[in-house]
């Protein structure tokens, strides 16, 4: 089993609608954790990052996690066609170790 | 410089040929990462580097691969006598500190031909 589970889609949604991202991950210690966006031929850039329990807001988006059941979701709302990418969900602290462990990202397609 | 720079941006290497590849952090970033994307794929985990010490290279897929970075600055990831399976692109990120955001280059495209 990956230590960070993503599906890999795509995910289809019409603009203006929600895109709900999900993530799972192995290390019940895991302490910090991250949405990254990247386009197509482009490297990964930060969306948001989450510490705690619970949701992060921030403009469209919002991160939530849930320690108990090892679980991490991005949600989009208001989605637009420049939100179509890959969604990378990073994980620190796995098996101990300090090093950032990606998903294999889900692909998020906003279609007119 | 503001981001983390990578060079050369692209590369194309004859089977067997050897490449260098160069990154050079942000400035005052402790931490430095080096990941390997195939295409479709999550970014996987090459080597990190604390300062100048590597601290993990678990990630590093044969004795063919070699990283380092002497003076805790700018580091180099060499692949040795390149095989197709090395086509990829090399990510290179850098974090002021353990369990900190990650900040990433825009990558250095390797096809091996």
């Amino acid at each position: 089993q990956k230590e960070v589970e993503q599906n890999s889609g795509p995910l289809s949604v019409p603009e203006g609608a929600i895109a709900s991202l999900n993530c799972t991950y192995s290390d019940r210690v895991s302490q910090s954790f991250f949405w990254y966006r990247q386009y197509s031929g482009k490297s990964p850039e930060l969306i948001m990052s989450i510490y705690s329990n619970g949701d992060k807001e921030d403009g469209r988006f919002t991160a939530q996690l849930n320690r108990a059941s090892q679980y991490i979701s991005l949600l989009i709302r208001d989605s637009k066609l420049s939100d179509s990418a890959t969604y990378l969900c990073v994980v620190n602290m796995i098996g101990g170790s300090y090093i950032p462990t990606f998903g294999r990202g889900t692909s998020l397609i906003v279609h007119p | 410089g503001a981001g983390v720079s990578q060079s050369p941006r692209y590369k194309v290497a004859k089977r067997g040929q050897d490449v260098a590849l160069r990154c050079d952090p942000i400035s005052g970033h402790v931490s430095l990462f080096w990941y390997q994307q195939a295409l479709g794929q999550g970014p996987e985990f090459l080597t990190y580097f604390q300062n100048e010490a590597q601290l993990d290279k678990s990630g590093l897929p044969s004795d063919r691969f070699f990283a380092e970075r002497p003076e805790g600055s700018v580091s180099t990831l060499k692949i040795q006598r390149t095989q197709q399976e090395d086509s990829a692109v090399y990510l290179c990120a850098s974090s002021p500190g353990q369990g900190n955001t990650i900040y990433f280059g825009e990558g250095s495209w390797l096809t091996v031909v």
